[in-house]
């Protein structure tokens, strides 16, 4: 079965410290995409990142970082030098199956303390 | 800019009302629309899943009776939660999607309080 694992609920850190949020699947599928999006206190869910699981490049976009690790099913979202404004629920993201319904993860709430 | 438009932001009712949220894609035409909800504190959890022109499915637990969806046009889906109580207070978020990938954006969510 398909199934999102965020096993930190909050994290609290201090501005300008570095962050990891963890993501652990489970999936069937052979080929699948990877999500993660971000909710900020008004509610959107901002989308972050769409990884393939043919890629298991890790990739960088300005602060943050992903670290795709097949072997182990993670999916780890970092940010270098935290800001306040990224204070926000983030969540990690499977598809149910090839139809496109996403799996979600239970969140993890970070908050960035000036 | 945006490429989804969902309306109301957030809504006030009384119990027993209905309220009818609308989401649009404005960039892309949507074969497919997922309406998610989100109890405070919670993650999303899929409620539905529309295709153009045809009926909703509805995941197990979801009553499709008080959670009616059209999905009449390909840029335009509503769900209208009918006879709504309290219990059904939550945020609604839609998510339209183009093509046979999994959709990348999501509405702004609608934060529905029924008193």
């Amino acid at each position: 079965a398909q199934k999102v694992t965020q096993a930190q609920t909050e994290i609290s850190v201090v501005e300008k410290e570095d962050v990891t949020l963890d993501c652990v699947y489970e999936t069937r599928d052979t080929t699948y995409y990877l999500f993660w999006y971000k909710q900020p206190p008004s509610g959107e869910l901002v989308f972050l990142i769409r990884r393939n699981s043919f890629d298991e490049q890790n990739e960088i976009s300005g602060r943050y970082s992903w670290n795709f690790q097949k072997s182990t099913s993670s999916f780890n979202f970092t940010i270098t030098a935290s800001q306040v404004v990224d204070s926000a629920v983030y969540f990690c993201a499977l598809p149910a199956n090839q139809g496109g319904k996403l799996i979600f993860g239970q969140g993890t709430e970070l908050s960035v303390k000036p | 800019g945006a490429v989804v438009s969902q309306h109301p932001s957030w809504v006030i009712c009384k119990s027993g009302t209905s309220v009818k949220i609308e989401c649009r894609s404005l960039d892309f035409q949507a074969t497919t629309m997922f309406w998610y909800r989100q109890f405070p504190k919670q993650s999303l959890m899929l409620m539905a899943t529309s295709n153009e022109g045809s009926k909703a499915t509805y995941e197990q637990g979801v009553e499709k009776d008080k959670f009616l969806i059209n999905h009449a046009s390909l840029t335009l889906s509503t769900l209208t939660v009918t006879s709504a109580h309290p219990e059904d207070s939550s945020f609604y978020i839609c998510s339209p999607q183009p093509d046979g990938n999994s959709p990348l954006h999501f509405g702004n969510g609608t934060r529905l309080t029924v008193t």
